[in-house]
């Protein structure tokens, strides 16, 4: 099962949303799809689980939605500190991880 | 709290086998399987396997079965990830993490250790 993440880079201004995709190669179930942030030299980050709800301390900003094979990472009123590499993630089929999009503030 | 610390960096000759820890703590050690997953330069998060600590029964990605080695000790709540035969090629940045099985059946990686650097040169 293959996770397949678009765009591999994406650029904005603090305040600005962001809307990363992960389209899978067949269908997830919604229990299945997590995301991650990873910031250069720290440990990945959970954001997302069960397709959609936020971990323990995360903030609204961060919306997960999704079903079948199309899921999506909304980042709202994006910080500074959201500056890192967003993996999503699924379970459906052993383990396997998109190849990432980078997310760069201004 | 949830913690895995995991030891250091290794720089091993190709042909060696590297032996990474990751120690846990601030839950119970056989509850929860810990999986295995590296980085190397440039590339995004690779799944290699896992162990369950309770009876230390694994699970290998198919890339690594036949050089990988997932143990467990559960006196010290530690799990080990030994990998043989190094080459260039598995110079990446090794994690350990805590999979956690909730309601509905999701399933997650929380927390993660820190990393651990490995590099494979001659």
């Amino acid at each position: 099962l293959v996770l397949t993440q678009s765009p591999a880079t994406l650029s904005f201004f603090p305040g600005e949303r962001a809307t990363l995709s992960c389209r899978a190669s067949q269908d997830i179930s919604s229990p299945s799809l997590a995301w991650y942030q990873h910031r250069p030299g720290q440990a990945p980050k959970l954001l997302i689980y069960y397709t959609s709800t936020r971990a323990t301390g995360i903030p609204d900003r961060f919306t997960g939605t999704g079903s079948g094979t199309d899921f999506t990472l909304i980042i709202d009123r994006l910080e500074p500190d959201d500056s890192a590499v967003y993996y999503c993630q699924q379970f459906q089929n052993s383990v396997t991880f998109g190849g990432g999009t980078r997310v760069e503030i201004k | 709290q949830v913690q895995l610390v995991q030891s250091g960096p290794e720089l091993k000759r190709p042909g060696a086998s590297v032996k990474i820890s990751c120690k846990t703590s601030g839950y119970t050690f056989s509850s929860y399987f810990i999986h295995w997953l590296r980085q190397a330069p440039g590339q995004g998060l690779e799944w290699m396997g896992m162990v369950n600590p309770s009876g230390g029964g694994t699970s290998y990605a198919l890339n690594f079965q036949g050089r990988v080695t997932m143990t467990r000790d559960k006196a010290a709540t530690t799990v080990y990830m030994e990998l043989a035969s190094l080459r260039s090629e598995d110079t990446a940045v090794y994690f350990c993490s805590r999979e956690v099985y909730g309601v509905g059946g999701s399933r997650r990686f929380d927390p993660w250790g820190q990393g651990t650097r490995v590099k494979v040169s001659s």
